[in-house]
């Protein structure tokens, strides 16, 4: 069974640029949830989406962004890059329980976001 | 808000046992536990549901005390492949938003 498919690995943009990263999840698995992991703050939530719907978001600016296919399948978006959005930008997807609850995340390899 | 693990590392030899804590501030849902290899994704490890079972997984086991909002990961008889940070993700009863904590570094040395 194929993994998470994260797209592209690594990524070097400028500041003020936009970019917009792709995640293809486990067949079947609906949920999608997407993470920003740096040394010094760890694995911060960004947002989650399950059947299309935004259900979830963490506490960042507008600035990112996100939305699922009807096939599962998320992008995020980041706007008007600053030096601080540099992090590896990790999507995870999940089975979800009749509650809404996850059976437990599978995680892409990531995408290496330098910004310069 | 984030759940606290302790400790921040641990250091131990093979065949040592560890535990790592990890508490929350908030009504919780379930508890999941995931170790991170340098370089690698997050490997989901096992997710316990309020309710205070306790799970297992080879020599790794993990405990959930709904009413105190804490988990504990038990690490017993550690091997090299042990080696690795440690996160717990708390899942409140919004389902879907797993918030995790800062991480344990444990590494095992020979």
């Amino acid at each position: 069974k194929a993994g998470v498919t994260q797209t592209p690995r690594y990524l070097i943009k400028t500041r003020g640029q936009q970019v917009t990263l792709s995640c293809s999840p486990i067949s079947g698995h609906r949920s999608v949830s997407w993470y920003q992991q740096t040394p010094g703050q760890g694995l911060q939530f960004l947002f989650e989406y399950f059947s299309e719907t935004q259900r979830n978001k963490g506490n960042f600016p507008g600035r990112f962004s996100g939305r699922q296919f009807s096939n599962s399948r998320s992008e995020m978006n980041v706007s008007t890059l600053e030096l601080g959005d540099s992090a590896l930008y990790l999507c995870a997807s999940s089975s979800v329980r009749p509650g809404g609850h996850s059976y437990g995340y599978t995680f892409g390899s990531g995408t290496r976001l330098t910004v310069v | 808000q984030q759940p606290v693990q302790s400790p921040q590392a641990v250091i131990l030899r093979e065949g040592e046992d560890a535990v790592i804590n990890c508490s929350s501030s908030k009504a919780l849902y379930s508890v999941h536990w995931y170790r991170q290899k340098h370089g690698e994704a997050p490997v989901f490890l096992m997710i316990l549901l309020k309710g205070g079972e306790q799970k297992g997984h080879e020599k790794i086991s993990a405990s959930f005390n709904e009413k105190k909002q804490q988990s504990s990961l038990y690490l017993t008889a550690s091997q090299l492949s042990y080696s690795g940070t440690y996160f717990c993700g708390t899942d409140s009863n919004q389902g879907g938003k797993l918030i995790f904590g800062q991480g344990t570094e444990l590494s095992v040395k020979p």
